[in-house]
């Protein structure tokens, strides 16, 4: 059965770097999705992505955040001059369609910054 | 803004048992809900999906309801195994391409 696969499982980075977060979304899916949990709290809906721009996006989702799809097959975030409270599990989605479809999760990137 | 809440928080139960989780949100105007598992240190895995229309969505020993009026939503697990001990997550849909989603219930279920 087609899955999202992230990678890497975990990144730890020390305060201050660039990071790049990795997922494959389903391959017949049009629309990719970033959430965070921060350990014990919510998921949280960062951006949604579709046609090659950005959907939507919450207020978490500031200038520190950019998401890209460089090819046919991966979707990216990166996370510039990264801060201790990015700390989390990110996950990536998608859906085949956007609002009223069913969006499958990856196993998420944990996220550690020192 | 939507908010999500889940009811309890825990929940602890002998095997066997047939137990419901409880969600509830404030903005009616939602697309779908979505029910999700997750295990410790884990991804979210989609159990079931209820589009605004419906009122019930059934997958094996699951069960989910939906009253839109209300705002509730609950999830019906019949003859609970301990391969059932998970965080259950629910995540309603605005319409806005995004998921908002509870806090969760914890499940555990004891052999």
């Amino acid at each position: 059965e087609p899955e999202v696969t992230q990678t890497p499982s975990h990144q730890v980075t020390q305060m201050g770097q660039e990071v790049i977060l990795r997922c494959v979304p389903i391959s017949n899916h049009l629309y990719f999705y970033w959430y965070r949990q921060i350990l014990g709290q919510k998921v949280e809906f960062l951006v949604s992505f579709y046609n090659n721009e950005i959907s939507e996006k919450s207020e978490i989702f500031d200038d520190q955040f950019s998401v890209e799809r460089p090819d046919g097959s991966n979707f990216t975030l990166k996370i510039r001059s990264t801060k201790l409270e990015d700390s989390a599990m990110y996950f990536c989605a998608s859906s085949r369609q956007g609002a009223d479809n069913e969006q499958f999760f990856g196993p998420g990137t944990r996220l550690t910054v020192l | 803004k939507q908010e999500v809440t889940q009811i309890p928080a825990a929940l602890s139960v002998p095997e066997g048992e047939n137990l419901v989780l409880n969600c509830s949100f404030t903005d009616s105007a939602i697309y779908n809900l979505q029910w999700f598992r997750q295990d410790p240190g884990k991804g979210l895995t989609s159990l079931l999906l209820i589009q605004s229309s419906q009122r019930e969505q059934t997958s094996g020993r699951l069960n989910a309801s939906l009253d839109k009026s209300s705002g509730r939503s609950t999830l019906y697990i019949a003859a609970s195994q301990p391969g059932d001990s998970a965080t259950y997550l629910c995540a309603v849909s605005t319409g806005a391409n995004n998921l908002f989603f509870g806090t969760g219930t914890r499940l555990t279920v004891i052999p």
